[in-house]
C-alpha cells in the first residue's frame, strides 16, 4: 500500500505565484523525500529531509516536516512556467530498503 | 559518474505474451534496485526490490517476477500478460550499504501497452 498521500492532486497557478504542496503518512520515517517527474519521463530527486529536522532549503524549494503529525509541506516560490509537473513526496522506511511514493501532485504554472 | 539504463522506452505486447524489462546501473557497486509500476496520473507502486544479487523482495502479489542475476542487473519478467499489467514502469537505484539518507535514482521508464 502507500504510504504518502499528497494535497492537492492538482493546483494550477500564474507565474510568479507561490506553489505549496502537502504530503501525509502513516508510519514511522528514517527521511522524506520530495521528487519530480516530467510527463512521462523518470523521477527526478530535489530535496530530502531527515526525521529530525524541521526544515530544509535549496533554492526556491522549501521543505517542512512535522513528524508528529507525519506530515510534510514543499513550498515552491516564484514559480516558472518550467516548474509545470508532478511532484511526490516519498518515505523511506526504518529499515532503510524501501522507498514509498505517493499518489503526487499535478503542479501547472501558466505563464 | 553513475548512471542507468532502462530499456525499451516502450513496448507493446499482447495478451498472454512473455515479458522481459531489464535495467542495467553502471558507476557503483552494491545498489539496492527497485521496480515501481505508475498508472497514469498515479503515484508509483513498488513492486520489488533487491539489497543483493539473488536477493528479491515482492511487496505485492503480480502476475509479475523481478531476478538479479547481476549485481548490476535488474529484470522484471513476466511468463504470461494481461490487460492489467499496462502501465510505466520504471527501475530505480539507490546507494546500498546500508546508509538511509540516500536518493533513488531512476530510469526513463518503458510504458507497457498490452492489447
Amino acid at each position: 500500500s502507500q504510504q504518502g498521500e499528497e494535497d492537492p492532486q492538482a493546483l494550477s497557478i500564474q507565474e510568479g505565484e507561490n506553489a505549496t504542496m502537502n504530503c501525509s503518512y502513516k508510519t514511522s520515517i528514517n527521511n522524506l523525500q520530495w521528487y519530480r517527474q516530467n510527463s512521462g519521463r523518470g523521477l527526478v530527486h530535489l530535496i530530502l529531509i531527515r526525521s529530525n529536522e524541521r526544515e530544509k532549503h535549496s533554492g526556491r524549494l522549501r521543505v517542512t516536516l512535522d513528524t508528529s503529525k507525519k506530515s510534510s509541506s514543499l513550498l515552491i516560490t516564484a514559480s516558472r512556467a518550467a516548474d509545470t509537473a508532478s511532484y511526490f513526496c516519498a518515505t523511506v522506511n526504518t529499515g532503510g530498503f524501501k522507498t514509498i511514493f505517493g499518489a503526487g501532485t499535478r503542479l501547472f504554472v501558466k505563464a | 559518474s553513475q548512471t542507468i539504463h532502462q530499456w525499451p522506452a516502450t513496448l507493446v505486447q499482447p495478451v498472454g505474451s512473455p515479458l522481459s524489462l531489464e535495467c542495467t546501473v553502471e558507476g557503483t557497486s552494491n545498489p539496492n534496485l527497485y521496480w515501481y509500476r505508475q498508472a497514469a496520473g498515479r503515484g508509483l507502486q513498488l513492486l520489488f526490490y533487491s539489497v543483493g544479487i539473488g536477493q528479491i523482495s515482492s511487496e505485492v502479489p503480480q502476475n509479475l517476477s523481478a531476478s538479479r542475476p547481476q549485481d548490476r542487473q535488474f529484470i522484471l519478467s513476466s511468463k504470461k500478460l494481461l490487460l492489467s499489467d499496462s502501465g510505466f514502469y520504471l527501475c530505480a537505484w539507490k546507494l546500498g550499504g546500508g546508509n538511509m539518507n540516500t536518493e533513488a535514482f531512476f530510469g526513463q521508464g518503458t510504458r507497457l501497452t498490452v492489447v
